[in-house]
């Protein structure tokens, strides 16, 4: 199986900063750009952001952003706004099983 | 618009059994695999089985054995039977819209929702 960690685990920041959130995969995702971002806000399910690492899902604001490929993969969000506040998941979709991070909570600081 | 509705969680002892539901509206439901994905209290998702459209299943091994999938293309839903149930089952179980190659999916629409508590 390939595992994803995610780190921060917690990131604490404010309006207007720039927030970079890192997702690597273990062993290598050998499709490797085939990897989705998700926003999640309590009680909610998630919300599709970026597949294939970093095409944007439509409807979604250019200030999110995605990079990476094989091992490591980034979310930057280029100037955090109030709705961005939640926490944010990567899902590898190269094999079976289907995997996810553990998620990045973004806290208002 | 794209909507899918759960329906079938609630409370049940260990060793029981729950048979989810997710109605599709607004696309074409047979040209889709569906998928469940499951997120215990405070972790992360844990994707649970996938069923494609002409109906070839794929299960996670936590639940391989107990879980299965399988979808009417004519009512636009597809199911989540689960017996056996453990206490780790316990979980938000959200039923998604996968989309991508067969074998290489991610989710772009995700439903509400149901709860399933397994617990004595």
């Amino acid at each position: 199986d390939i595992q994803m960690t995610q780190s921060p685990s917690t990131l604490s920041a404010s309006v207007g900063d720039r927030v970079t959130i890192t997702c690597r995969a273990s062993p290598t995702i050998s499709i490797s750009m085939f990897l989705a971002w998700y926003q999640q806000k309590p009680g909610k399910a998630p919300k599709l952001l970026i597949s294939k690492a970093s095409i944007l899902e439509s409807g979604v604001p250019s200030r999110f952003s995605g990079s990476g490929s094989g091992t490591e993969f980034t979310l930057t969000i280029s100037s955090l706004q109030p709705d961005d506040f939640a926490t944010y998941y990567c899902q590898q979709y190269s094999s079976y099983p289907l995997t996810f991070g553990g998620g990045t909570k973004v806290e208002i600081k | 618009e794209v909507q899918l509705l759960e329906s079938g969680g609630g409370l049940v002892q260990p060793g029981g059994s729950l048979r989810l539901s997710c109605a599709a509206s607004g696309f074409t439901f047979s040209d889709y695999a569906m998928s469940w994905v499951r997120q215990a209290s405070g972790k992360g998702p844990e994707w649970v089985s996938i069923i494609y459209g002409g109906g070839s299943p794929y299960y996670a091994d936590s639940v391989k054995g107990r879980f299965s999938i399988s979808r009417d293309n004519f009512k636009n839903t597809f199911y989540l039977q689960m017996n056996s149930l453990r206490v780790e089952d316990t979980a938000v179980y959200y039923c998604a819209k996968a989309v991508g190659a067969a074998g290489t999916t991610w989710f772009d629409t995700w439903g509400q929702g149901t709860l399933v508590t397994v617990s004595s």
